[in-house]
């Protein structure tokens, strides 16, 4: 039991280049989230997906296009990257259903800088 | 506006000793608030969740307290270790369902 994985670990681009982040978890969860974090600001919404099939924007999703490819997979895409983009991108995933108050499992990132 | 507001910044303690870090949210509607500890280069890892109805929450040498009226919640570390030494971050969920509200984390180093 892997929990959420993310692949690559590090990249650096060019401003411009295009990119996709992967993520996947193995513990059959229906939601999935991806966050960005940046020196002093908390973690931030860029997208989430409730449930496969569905996407929804965050607070900060300029830039970012997403697919929930499947229950397993949400991948984050990059289409022209910006230096204003250079952050550590974190996938989420918790199980959501009914009332019951679920935890929230995180990947181990993945480090982007943009030149 | 709904925020979450953590201090201090950052701590160093001694090994050994106990600390407490503190957390203020605005965030309406209610839903949980979350303790999570975070090493360096690693994702958040869940400490505690509280509900409302929840004062306190103990895991291991971590106790999470929540007032829910006066909108604060402390983490307590007892018997502090080096491997302690990490980001915590207060999360707050809104009763919206998806909505996460992030503190910017207390840094804590504990030395020898």
């Amino acid at each position: 039991n892997a929990g959420v994985t993310q692949t690559p670990k590090f990249q650096v681009l060019k401003t411009g280049q295009s990119m996709t982040l992967q993520c996947a978890q193995d513990m059959n969860h229906n939601s999935m989230y991806w966050y960005r974090q940046d020196p002093g600001m908390g973690l931030r919404l860029i997208y989430y997906s409730a449930s496969e099939g569905t996407t929804d924007k965050g607070e900060v999703p300029n830039g970012y296009n997403v697919s929930r490819l499947n229950k397993r997979e949400f991948s984050l895409r990059l289409e022209s990257a910006a230096p204003s983009q250079t952050s550590v991108y974190f996938c989420a995933s918790r199980r959501l259903a009914g009332r019951k108050i679920h935890e929230q499992y995180f990947g181990p990132g993945t480090r982007l800088t943009v030149t | 506006k709904n925020q979450v507001e953590q201090s201090p910044q950052s701590l160093i303690i001694l090994e050994g000793k106990n600390c407490t870090l503190q957390c203020n949210y605005t965030v309406s509607p209610f839903s949980n608030l979350r303790w999570y500890k975070q090493d360096t280069g690693r994702g958040p890892v869940s400490l505690t969740i509280m509900t409302f109805s929840e004062n306190t929450k103990s895991n291991g040498r971590y106790t999470a307290t929540l007032d829910a009226d006066t909108k604060q919640s402390s983490l307590h570390i007892t018997a502090s270790q080096l491997s302690d030494s990490a980001s915590y971050i207060c999360v707050v969920n809104s009763n919206t369902g998806n909505q996460f509200y992030f503190g910017t984390g207390t840094s804590l180093t504990v030395i020898p």
